[in-house]
C-alpha cells in the first residue's frame, strides 16, 4: 500500500544532542512538507520541497536543516541550536491530480 | 489572520449524540483534509474532498467549495471518538491547518 512513514513514533532524546526524524513515502510524488505541532497549537511549516536537491525554508525553520537526495525520502534534523525542540513532527506530502498525504508523526521529547 | 478557522475549540458530548464540527477557509483550495489525533498519538488521516460528501462508518464529511466551508459528523458518537480533529486544506504549495476541535464523549 501507498504511504507515508515516519519513524520512530516516540524519539526521546538529551539536551545539546542533534536528531533526524524520518519521513519515507512510496507514492512518487514530488512534494514533501514538515511540520510541527505544540501542545493547544496549529501544526506550522518547518521546510518543504517541491522537488529532488530542492527545499525552501518554512515559517520556522531556524534550528531545523533538511535534505532531499532522493525523491522518496525527506529526513529533517532537529540541531541543537532550536530552543524548544521538545514536539509533536508531522510529514506530508502532494503530488499530480490532488494526491495529499500525511504521515502518522514522530513525537519527539529533549529533556 | 489564520487561513483556516474551526469550530468550536472543544466539544463535549454524551455517548451516542450527533457530533458536527466545522471547518472555514480562506485560502484557494485543491483538497481538504480531515484528520484524528489522539491524546500522545499520531496523525489519522479521516476524510481527502475536493468536492461532495463522503462518509466512512459513522463518520460524514462534506465540502461547500463556493462558501469555502466543510463539516465533519459524527453519529452516534462513542467514548473511543474522543481525539482532536483537525482541518487541513492544500492549496499545491502547502498545508494550512486549523488549530483542532478536542471532543470529548462522555460514557
Amino acid at each position: 500500500d501507498g504511504g507515508i512513514t515516519q519513524s520512530p513514533k516516540y524519539l526521546f532524546r538529551k539536551e545539546g544532542q542533534n536528531v533526524t526524524l524520518s519521513c519515507e513515502q512510496n507514492l512518487n510524488h514530488d512534494a514533501m512538507y514538515w511540520y510541527r505541532q505544540d501542545p493547544g497549537q496549529g501544526l506550522r511549516l518547518i521546510y518543504y520541497s517541491q522537488i529532488v536537491n530542492d527545499f525552501q525554508k518554512g515559517d520556522i525553520a531556524e534550528g531545523y536543516s533538511v535534505s532531499r537526495e532522493k525523491k522518496e525520502s525527506f529526513p529533517l534534523t532537529v540541531t541543537s541550536a532550536q530552543k524548544n525542540p521538545t514536539a509533536f513532527y508531522l510529514c506530508a506530502s502532494s503530488g499530480t491530480l490532488n494526491e495529499q498525504y500525511f504521515g502518522p508523526g514522530t513525537r519527539l521529547t529533549v529533556t | 489572520k489564520n487561513e483556516v478557522e474551526q469550530s468550536p475549540q472543544n466539544l463535549t458530548a454524551q455517548e451516542g449524540e450527533f457530533i458536527t464540527i466545522n471547518c472555514s477557509y480562506s485560502v484557494g483550495i485543491s483538497a481538504l483534509h480531515w484528520l484524528q489525533q489522539h491524546p500522545g498519538g499520531g496523525i489519522v488521516s479521516l476524510f481527502m474532498l475536493s468536492s461532495g460528501k463522503k462518509k466512512h462508518g459513522r463518520l460524514i464529511a462534506t465540502i461547500n467549495i463556493q462558501e469555502k466551508h466543510s463539516s465533519l459528523h459524527i453519529t452516534a458518537s462513542h467514548p473511543r471518538d474522543s481525539a482532536v480533529y483537525i482541518c487541513a486544506v492544500g492549496d499545491g504549495n502547502q498545508f494550512y491547518f486549523g488549530t483542532g476541535t478536542s471532543l470529548t464523549v462522555i460514557p
